[in-house]
This record gives C-alpha cells, structure tokens and sequence, in this order.
C-alpha cells in the first residue's frame, strides 16, 4: 500500500472538459507538492502548498491542501491537450523528518 | 530552467556491462537524489544523499551504487547490468528553503 494514493490512475478526457485529480493519505504531511511530467521530460513542480486548509490558483489549475493536511487536488478547467502529462504528488511526510514520498501519478490525456 | 544535467540520455548495452550515470547540477544543492521510473509510472526514491560524502539507499532497492565526492556531482554505476535494469532513471536536487525538486531529463537504460 502506497504512502500516498493518487487517483484516478488515468484520466482520458476531451478538449474543454473540466478535470479533478486526488492525493490521499492517512499521514500528516508538512507540505505537500504537485510535479507535471511530459514524455521524456523530468518532473517539474507546478506548486507547493503548506498551510491546511490553502488553495493556490495557477491560471486554469486549482489546488487545495486538506484542512488536516493528509490529502490534496487538483482541479483543471477548460483541459487543453497541452495539459496532457503525468501528474505527481509528493508530501513531505513530517513523521520522517520531512522527507518527500511521491504518489504513484495520474496519466491525464486531453484530447483536441 | 533546472540547472542540472543527465548523461547519456539513452543507453543501450548488453548483460554484465558496468556503466555509470551521471548527474551534475550548478546550483549548489545539497542534497540530491536518484529516482528510478518505468514509462508513465510512479517514481522510486533508491539513492539520496545530503551532502559531500553522505549517501543513503533509498525506499526501493537498488543492486546499483552511487557517489558524491564534490556537491555537483552524483553518479550512479551498475556493476553488472542485467535485463531487470532496465529502467528510466531520474536524477534530482533540492532548494533547503522551499523543498522543491529540480530534475534532470532522465537516463534511459536498456539492458540486451
């Protein structure tokens, strides 16, 4: 069983369609990230978020963090097909001294 | 853009080869880490390393080793490469202030 689990597994959607993807855990995290991903690309990070309860907006993208602080989303609205990647999260897991644990992704193909 | 570079990119070699990944980042990171990735799938944390002469395994294990003699540079060498190596894998440093994550473009390993 994964530390984080990131659902779904894989999202195949049209262009202009709205989207959610979910990361969650048992754990208490002190900080939790979302990293974009493209075919034979390392992962980039489109945001932190740190405080439970925050919600950051990155144009199309919405992110929120738990009040608890043990899970996350991401919301895209209006996907365009340069959404398309894999999406990772990864918390900073505070029972072990902050150290980072990925999720195991969420493929997102939008179609034109 | 992450300043921290990947080579090869692509390697193709046949059973029992000893190579070595390289990983060199200019930002004068700390710490840095080795990931090992299949096509679209999560990420695997098998080496990290806080420091010069600091090295740890990580969650997965791993039959490969890695260095780090100066802050910039981290590779990762295979005694003997078998067919179960293959793999992509991602190197990676991170800022001590905000926790992000700057990853290099990945080593693709193909083991014959």
């Amino acid at each position: 069983t994964q530390l984080l689990e990131q659902s779904p597994q894989f999202l195949s959607i049209q262009e202009g369609e709205n989207l959610t993807v979910y990361c969650n855990s048992s754990s208490v995290f002190s900080s939790l990230q979302w990293y974009r991903q493209e075919p034979g690309e390392g992962p980039v990070l489109l945001v932190t978020v740190v405080t439970g309860g925050e919600v950051k907006k990155l144009k199309r993208l919405t992110f929120q963090f738990g009040d608890a602080r043990k899970d996350s989303s991401l919301h895209i609205t209006a996907a365009q097909p340069g959404d398309t990647g894999l999406y990772l999260c990864a918390g900073a897991l505070m029972a072990a001294g902050n150290k980072l644990t990925f999720g195991g992704g969420t493929r997102v193909l939008v179609k034109p | 853009e992450a300043d921290i570079y990947q080579t090869p990119r692509y390697l193709v070699i046949g059973t029992g080869k000893k190579i070595t990944l390289e990983c060199s980042q200019t930002m004068g990171h700390d710490k840095m880490y080795w990931y090992q990735q299949d096509p679209g799938m999560e990420l695997h944390l098998i080496h990290y390393s806080y420091g010069v002469n600091s090295t740890e395994k990580g969650d997965l294990s791993s039959e490969s080793t890695v260095s780090r003699i100066r802050t910039e540079h981290f590779p990762l060498t295979l005694e003997s490469a078998r067919p179960s190596h293959t793999s992509q894998y991602l190197c990676a440093s991170s800022d001590d202030i905000t926790g992000e994550l700057f990853f290099g473009e990945g080593s693709r390993l193909t083991v014959l």
